[in-house]
C-alpha cells in the first residue's frame, strides 16, 4: 500500500537551532517526493521537491531534504530555524504509476519555534 | 502570476443548507483537485479533473458531495444537504501537465462551519 509517514506530530526547537522533520514513504514504484508548509490560515506552498538525480534537494526559504532510498525516507532540514519557519508541514509522495500523479500526503508535522 | 483562487474564504451556514464552494485554477493547468482537511483525518483528495473531466472521485464521502468542472477556469464543490461534519477547509490545487513530478499548487481554502 501507497503511504507516507510522519513519525512526529509536533517539534518544538529554539530559534536558531537545526532542525530535522523526518518523512518515511511506502510507494511500489520510482517515488516522486514533495515537502510543503502551511502556515495558519494559509494554503499548502512548495519547499522542494525531488523526482531524480541529485539525492539532495534544496528548497526555499533555506530548506532541504536528502532522499534516501534504502531507507524510504526524504527528511527534511534547515541549519538554523528562524520564528517564521512555524507552521504546519507536510510530505507527500507521487508518481507515474500512481493514476493522475496524485499525492499521498502524510499527517503533518507541527513545528513551534522557541525565542 | 495569480494563484489558485477559491472562494469564499469562510463560510458559515445551518445544517441542511446547500453549500458552494468555488476554485479558478492556475491558466493553463489541466489538472484540478478538491481537498478536504480535518484535524482527525488530514489532508483527503476528494476528487480529481483532467481537462474538465472527473477522473477519479473515489475519495467523495458521499452522494451529498458533487464536483463539476464546467470549463477549464471554473470549478464547484457542492455539499447538499450540509451536516455538521463536513465542517472543514476544503482546499483546490491545480496543476500543469499529466506527470506526477510536477507540482501541485494549492489555493488558500475555504474554512467551512456547518451549524
Amino acid at each position: 500500500a501507497q503511504s507516507v509517514t510522519q513519525p512526529d506530530i509536533h517539534i518544538t526547537v529554539s530559534e536558531g537551532a537545526s532542525l530535522e522533520l523526518r518523512c518515511n514513504y511506502s510507494y511500489g514504484a520510482t517515488p516522486y517526493l514533495f515537502w510543503y508548509v502551511q502556515s495558519p490560515g494559509q494554503g499548502l506552498q512548495l519547499l522542494l521537491k525531488y523526482f531524480s538525480g541529485d539525492t539532495l534537494v534544496q528548497g526555499i526559504k533555506g530548506f532541504e531534504a536528502e532522499f534516501k532510498r534504502s531507507q524510504s525516507s526524504f527528511n527534511l532540514r534547515k541549519p538554523s530555524v528562524h520564528w517564521s519557519d512555524a507552521a504546519e508541514y507536510f510530505c507527500a509522495v507521487g508518481g507515474m504509476n500512481n493514476q493522475g500523479g496524485k499525492l499521498i500526503f502524510g499527517q503533518g508535522t507541527e513545528l513551534s519555534v522557541k525565542p | 502570476d495569480a494563484g489558485v483562487i477559491q472562494s469564499p474564504r469562510h463560510e458559515v451556514t445551518e445544517m441542511g443548507q446547500e453549500v458552494t464552494l468555488r476554485c479558478k485554477p492556475i491558466s493553463g493547468h489541466d489538472y484540478l483537485f478538491w481537498y478536504r482537511q480535518t484535524m482527525m483525518r488530514g489532508l483527503e483528495l476528494l476528487i480529481y479533473f483532467n481537462n474538465n473531466v472527473p477522473i477519479d472521485d473515489s475519495g467523495m464521502p458521499e452522494d451529498r458531495f458533487s464536483a463539476k468542472m464546467p470549463n477549464a477556469s471554473f470549478s464547484t464543490l457542492k455539499i447538499q444537504p450540509s451536516e455538521p461534519r463536513d465542517s472543514a477547509v476544503y482546499f483546490c490545487a491545480s496543476r500543469e501537465g499529466p506527470l506526477g513530478n510536477q507540482p501541485q499548487h494549492f489555493g488558500d481554502g475555504t474554512r467551512l462551519s456547518i451549524l
